[in-house]
Parts: C-alpha cells; sequence; structure tokens
C-alpha cells in the first residue's frame, strides 16, 4: 500500500540555519505529496503540496520538489526562524481529490535563539 | 478564518466504556474524516464520510467505531467498548469538492483509557 518515511528523530539547530526533512514515499500511480505544519496546540495546517512529478510546492520560505527518479519530497528551508519550531508531517494521497491521507511520522523541529 | 474544532480537547475514560468525540467541520466542506495518532506512531487514517455515509474505512475502523452526522453541524466519531490500545489523539478533517480538496484538521481530541 500507499506509505511515506521520514528521517528518524527531532531536528534542533539555530536560528537562520538551512532546514532539511527528508521524506521518502512508496505508492503505486501518480500520488499527490503535501507537507503539513502542526504548531503546539494547534491541528495540522497544510504547509504545501505538490500534485505532479517535477512540481515544486512552496509557502513561508518553506519548498519541497517532487521527484519521482528517487520518490522524494524533502522539505527545505533557507533561514529558520524561531516561529518555526513546530512537528513537519509529510503525506500523501493516492490522487488529488477527497481521499485518505498516509502520513510519515512527523519531526520535531526546535529552533533556538 | 474558518476552522474545524473539536472536543473535549482530553478525554479520560476506563476501558470497557463508550467515548464520543466530537467535531464541527467548516461550514461549507462536504467531506470529512477521523486520523488517530498513537504516542510516537504515524498519523493513522480510519475513516471519511460523504453525503451521509461512509465513503472509505481503514482496516482499523471495525465494528467498535462508527461515525454520525447527527445535525447539520456536528460530526461524531463513537468508540463503544474502548480498549487501552485506543489510547490515541484523534483528529477530524473536513474538505471541500470541485478542487477546494485541501483537508484542514481540527486540534485532536486526547484520548486515554485506563
Amino acid at each position: 500500500g500507499n506509505s511515506v518515511t521520514q528521517m528518524e528523530g527531532p531536528v534542533t539547530l539555530s536560528e537562520e540555519a538551512f532546514l532539511t526533512i527528508n521524506c521518502t514515499y512508496t505508492a503505486t500511480g501518480y500520488p499527490s505529496l503535501f507537507w503539513y505544519v502542526q504548531y503546539p496546540g494547534e491541528g495540522l495546517q497544510l504547509l504545501l503540496k505538490a500534485t505532479k512529478a517535477d512540481d515544486k510546492g512552496s509557502n513561508k520560505g518553506f519548498e519541497a520538489t517532487y521527484r519521482k527518479e528517487t520518490t522524494s519530497f524533502h522539505l527545505e528551508k533557507g533561514s529558520v526562524q524561531v516561529s518555526d519550531s513546530a512537528v513537519y508531517f509529510c503525506a500523501l494521497s493516492a490522487y488529488y481529490g477527497n481521499n485518505r491521507l498516509a502520513f510519515g511520522k512527523g519531526n520535531q523541529v526546535v529552533v533556538i535563539p | 478564518e474558518p476552522e474545524v474544532t473539536q472536543t473535549p480537547s482530553h478525554q479520560v475514560t476506563q476501558m470497557g466504556q463508550e467515548v464520543i468525540l466530537r467535531c464541527v467541520p467548516i461550514s461549507n466542506h462536504l467531506y470529512f474524516y477521523w486520523y488517530r495518532q498513537i504516542l510516537g506512531q504515524k498519523v493513522e487514517f480510519l475513516v471519511s464520510f460523504y453525503n451521509n455515509e461512509i465513503s472509505e474505512k481503514s482496516e482499523i475502523f471495525d465494528d467498535q467505531f462508527s461515525v454520525e452526522r447527527p445535525d447539520g453541524s456536528n460530526f461524531t466519531l463513537k468508540i463503544r467498548s474502548t480498549k487501552l490500545e485506543d489510547s490515541a489523539m484523534y483528529f477530524c478533517a473536513s474538505s471541500g469538492v470541485g478542487g477546494q480538496y485541501e483537508q484542514f484538521f481540527g486540534p485532536g481530541t486526547r484520548l486515554t483509557v485506563l
């Protein structure tokens, strides 16, 4: 079935550092890919998405490119801020529509001033 | 900005008891979902609901679970006889149609079964 794997463990980094969170997926067909973010006490919010191969999703300085050849959708940000501290989830759906999401485990990101 | 709300934020119950988790989706959305996250594990899909019936469910969603839209605003998840392994964070989500497929999530209900 469809699944998502995120790198293990929390990520701790200093303000203005470069952030990368790895995400790889297993899916049949042409899935859509997403990054969700969860701030403390809040629900998961869609950060960005890509619905076909080579698409780049971007939002709030974050970017991720849908790489079919490596089945990856790594999240990057060039210069993080303390306010980026949150849990980040990679997810996929079998197609872009009203259907279930399969999530990775999530990565806690802590940005230190 | 419209948001999905969930109540209660934390529910503690005894094993074998029934619980009902409540959600108020975004008002013009037509698809509703429940997910759960057991501590330290992935967020897992439970069920989706459209047009007053279940449109898809996972293998986790067995006979002890049920969903209902009792009125025009609420969407509920009932667990008939809770088990210790039902302890988790339960997330409700909703989405629209006609290209408005983004799923908006509520803040979750933490269920603790003792």
